[in-house]
């Protein structure tokens, strides 16, 4: 079965600190995403990635970077945490070419105090 | 105009209806849709797949429109635990994936 493992379903943190999120996929898949959810603002792409080493920003990457050393893991860093990424993150991958499902992990509840 | 539009509801219904959610999508060339229900505070998960003109599961029905751009899902004989936000989303060209805000269901004893 499907998959997508996220470190932490609970995470605080101070503002200023570095912060991880690692997100690890047991499905071979090519593409793999980072979004944070908002109530009422949906899911928002951070950034995702279609291969080893490659990364694309999408709609919100200020304040993010990400890592892609394996094809399996996908690692979201919020560079200097602040209390405006207090957030739910979800990670996410699907296949690369085929019009297929994106697979989630069970989410990461981040506050920044 | 959005990618994908959901009406957000609330959409409040006894156990036993029939309730039908709309999405619209702008791109005509989308080839494939899905339907995610996600539950309060909780991961989104797949629900039902669309490829051709609808897909069938149980109680739920999705049925794709290409000449109306839009994709319904059709929940019959509600249940409680069908209570939850359903969520359109549909690939672009480009390996990403547009959400729609989420449709809120609320089925009533």
């Amino acid at each position: 079965d499907v998959k997508v493992t996220q470190s932490s379903r609970y995470l605080v943190k101070r503002t200023g600190e570095k912060v991880f999120l690692e997100c690890v996929q047991d499905m071979d898949h090519e593409n793999m995403f980072w979004y944070r959810q908002d109530p009422g603002l949906g899911l928002r792409l951070i950034y995702f990635s279609y291969d080893v080493k490659m990364k694309e920003k999408g709609d919100i990457p200020e304040g993010y970077s990400v890592s892609r050393e394996k094809k399996e893991r996908f690692s979201l860093i919020l560079e200097s945490a602040s209390t405006n990424q207090t957030s739910m993150y979800l990670c996410a991958s699907s296949l690369l070419g085929t019009p297929g499902p994106q697979h989630f992990g069970d989410g990461t509840r981040l506050s920044i105090l | 105009r959005k990618e994908v539009e959901q009406d957000p509801g609330p959409f409040n219904v006894p156990e036993g209806a029939t309730v039908a959610f709309n999405c619209t999508y702008s791109n005509s060339a989308s080839q494939s849709f899905f339907w995610y229900r996600q539950d309060c505070r909780k991961e989104p998960k797949l629900l039902m797949s669309v490829y051709s003109s609808g897909n069938e599961d149980g109680r739920f029905t999705a049925q794709l429109n290409r000449a109306s751009q839009y994709i319904s899902l059709l929940i019959r004989d509600s249940k409680l635990s069908d209570s939850a936000t359903y969520l359109c989303v549909v690939p672009n060209t480009g390996n990403q994936f547009y959400f729609g805000t989420g449709t809120s269901l609320t089925v009533i004893p």
